[in-house]
């Protein structure tokens, strides 16, 4: 549970705010997500952080911005949202070892509505 | 595309019975296979993870897969009302990326 955190928990904002999520992990991993997941579709990768490259979805919306300073922290930046960007936001680390079985470890996520 | 696909239910079962969870997957290339349950507002957490083909056992959990098939299941033997969640199924691809099903709803009625 306290391996992967995220903050904050919940998040409202206007479709004119700059916002943030912060992503934290205490595992010693060297890979790191974000994942959007909206009611009755499957997670939706959005960006991978891995050994300091980064890998992105093409259809992520150039509103939403990573920032990955370091191994162990992940910002996602929020600007100019649309309601249908409301959806709950995971963070996901995990230890790349260049074999299979990679298991992706979440944090508890952000549920952010966009008005 | 790459697609992971999962009945999404509901499915029910009664308390103390077997749970069937079945998932298909479209890149002959994935290697590894991962079920994750996801509570209500909840993330997902790892129930387990398999590679090779044939059946891996947890408890009262057993991932069996045939990459011949493209399939993956999940039992759950001896099912509790808090086996109640959603549980999703992924496989891994190219560039550390995982692909996600859209999750199969599971009631243990009590």
């Amino acid at each position: 549970e306290t391996g992967v955190t995220q903050t904050p928990r919940h998040l409202v904002m206007g479709m004119t705010n700059k916002k943030s999520l912060k992503c934290e992990q205490h595992l010693g991993h060297n890979a790191m997500y974000w994942y959007k997941q909206s009611a009755k579709k499957p997670l939706e990768l959005m960006f991978v952080y891995s050994l300091e490259e980064r890998v992105e979805n093409n259809s992520v919306p150039s509103r939403f911005s990573p920032e990955c300073p370091n191994s162990s922290h992940l910002f996602l930046h929020l600007h100019t949202l649309q309601p249908e960007d409301s959806a709950l936001y995971l963070c996901a680390s995990s230890q790349v070892n260049g074999g299979a079985g990679e298991t992706q470890y979440f944090g508890p996520g952000t549920r952010l509505l966009v008005l | 595309q790459k697609e992971v696909e999962q009945n999404s239910g509901p499915l029910s079962v009664p308390e103390g019975a077997i749970a069937s969870l079945n998932c298909t997957y479209s890149d002959r290339g994935s290697q590894s296979f991962f079920w994750y349950r996801q509570y209500s507002g909840k993330s997902p957490e790892l129930i387990m993870s398999i590679y090779s083909n044939g059946d891996k056992e947890d408890g009262r959990f057993t991932a069996q897969l045939n990459k011949a098939s493209q399939y993956v299941s999940l039992l759950i033997r001896d099912s509790q009302p808090s086996d109640s969640a959603t549980y999703l199924c992924a496989a891994d691809g190219s560039a550390r990326q995982l692909t996600f099903g859209s999750g199969t709803q599971l009631t243990v009625l009590p």
